[in-house]
């Protein structure tokens, strides 16, 4: 079973409007992160934000911010006022413990378009 | 500035030849990692090491092996290559305590 699932393949969103990028994850831990990294056409990839399970707050970061609901057991991403150098592939992650240490899973991507 | 360095950008390769993917990080990182990314699978983890000479396997480590006889290096061995391994090889690096990736600019493999 998936432990990180992105439903949507791709999203399309014109400049300055608001964007949701949905993630949902599976985990029996009661301890937990999850992250969000963004990869442009040039393949790099570039961290954007991270939240504890254990995180009061919902994390923000400039014009990211992620909507967490633990219940709900989804970490979505929400980017204002997007930019068309928003355009560019979102995974989302979360830790995951091995046998001798943990390392991020990551769910399938959602490509976003962002138009003038 | 926090640096992983990946060797090749881009190899082709012969089915059933020895492919070595170097990976190097100048941040001091306990942790380091080998993704392959494919299209519509997202990243997939292959193996990871957490200290010198130790190693675990992640998701789907046939057909790889890894090494890491230094903490700023992780080398990714394809054996014998085959077609079904040309992928997009990411690496990355980690504190212990963090998760916070640093990944390097990737290596492009086609196998023939």
């Amino acid at each position: 079973a998936q432990k990180i699932t992105q439903t949507q393949p791709g999203m399309f969103v014109q400049e300055k409007e608001a964007v949701t990028l949905d993630c949902t994850y599976d985990t029996s831990d009661p301890s937990y992160g999850l992250f969000w990294y963004k990869q442009p056409s040039s393949g790099e990839m570039i961290f954007l934000i991270y939240q504890g399970s254990y995180d009061q707050q919902n994390a923000t970061e400039g014009r990211y911010s992620l909507n967490f609901q633990k219940a709900r057991k989804s970490a979505n991403l929400v980017i204002s006022a997007s930019q068309l150098g928003d355009s560019a592939m979102y995974f989302c992650a979360m830790r995951e413990v091995y046998q001798a240490g943990t390392a991020l899973i990551f769910g399938k991507g959602t490509t976003l378009s962002v138009s003038s | 500035d926090v640096k992983v360095t990946q060797s090749s950008r881009y190899l082709v390769k012969r089915t059933g030849e020895k492919v070595f993917l170097e990976c190097v990080q100048d941040m001091d990182h306990e942790n380091m990692f080998w993704y392959r990314q494919d299209p519509g699978l997202g990243l997939r983890l292959i193996y990871f090491s957490y200290d010198v000479k130790m190693k675990e396997k992640g998701d789907i480590p046939e057909g790889y092996s890894v090494s890491r006889e230094k903490k700023e290096r992780f080398s990714l061995i394809l054996e014998s290559a085959s077609t079904n391994q040309t992928s997009m090889y990411l690496c990355a690096s980690s504190l212990v305590n963090t998760g916070e990736l640093f990944f390097g600019e990737g290596s492009r493999l086609t196998v023939l």
